[in-house]
């Protein structure tokens, strides 16, 4: 799987966009972009993934360069709940390994009241 | 729709005893994943099982460690004779059978803490 590249911590005033960068410049045309986070201890949640479009939903926006070489996930309305470590993935869809989640040191995210 | 389950949540064992893992995938779900993560540190993949057969276990070290996931009952997560270096949290994740967007989905983990 590609190696991802994100920034240490971040902070975000709560009530404003939260935009998570992430490089990923080896990605491979099959492999995939998954975002999770991880809330103090907890279990890591879903929160999006793509391939080449921008995708949706209601957590979150992922936007990802044409050229697929970096991505940013977006939190439109951050809220003290979205402070977490937030990590950035590249997965491949199919083939040997492309069940593995490696996760990296992810960026620990502060949202100020 | 109930989530992944995992028990305990919280697990003391003593150096040399045995610790026992539980998970329990959503429904619908028939696929495992087993991480550790360490101390500050990130998650490390483990194991990868569907019903009653490993698929990946190349993470899992190379003693003390197994994994099944039986026909019937959730997936277990076995150490014997747990040392200090196995206190960690376990995440079990499951997802569903379909193949290029089985998104896998995380339990609340145990704590293992060994004395």
């Amino acid at each position: 799987d590609a190696k991802t590249t994100q920034p240490t911590s971040m902070d975000c005033a709560e009530g404003r966009a939260a935009n998570l960068p992430c490089n990923h410049s080896t990605i491979s045309g099959n492999e995939y972009v998954y975002w999770y986070r991880q809330i103090h201890s907890q279990g890591p949640q879903y929160i999006i993934h793509g391939l080449k479009n921008n995708e949706t939903n209601e957590m979150a926006s992922l936007i990802i360069t044409e050229d697929r070489k970096s991505s940013t996930l977006i939190l439109p309305h951050a809220t003290l709940r979205d402070t977490a470590v937030y990590y950035c993935i590249v997965r491949a869809s199919s083939g040997a390994g492309s069940y593995q989640l490696t996760f990296g040191k992810g960026t620990k995210l502060s949202v100020i009241p | 729709n109930a989530g992944v389950m995992q028990n305990p949540r919280h697990l003391v064992r003593r150096r040399g005893q045995e610790a026992r893992l539980r998970c329990s995938p959503m429904k619908g779900h028939s696929h495992v994943y087993w991480y550790r993560q360490l101390p500050e540190e990130g998650l490390k993949f483990m194991v990868y099982l569907q019903k009653e057969n490993i698929i990946d276990e190349s993470g899992m070290p190379k003693e003390r460690f197994s994994a099944e996931f039986p026909k019937e009952g959730p997936s277990i997560l076995r150490i014997q004779q747990v040392v200090r270096g196995d206190s960690a949290a376990y995440f079990c994740a499951s997802s569903p059978p379909t193949g290029i967007k089985d998104t896998q989905y995380f339990g609340p983990g145990t704590r293992l803490t060994v004395l």
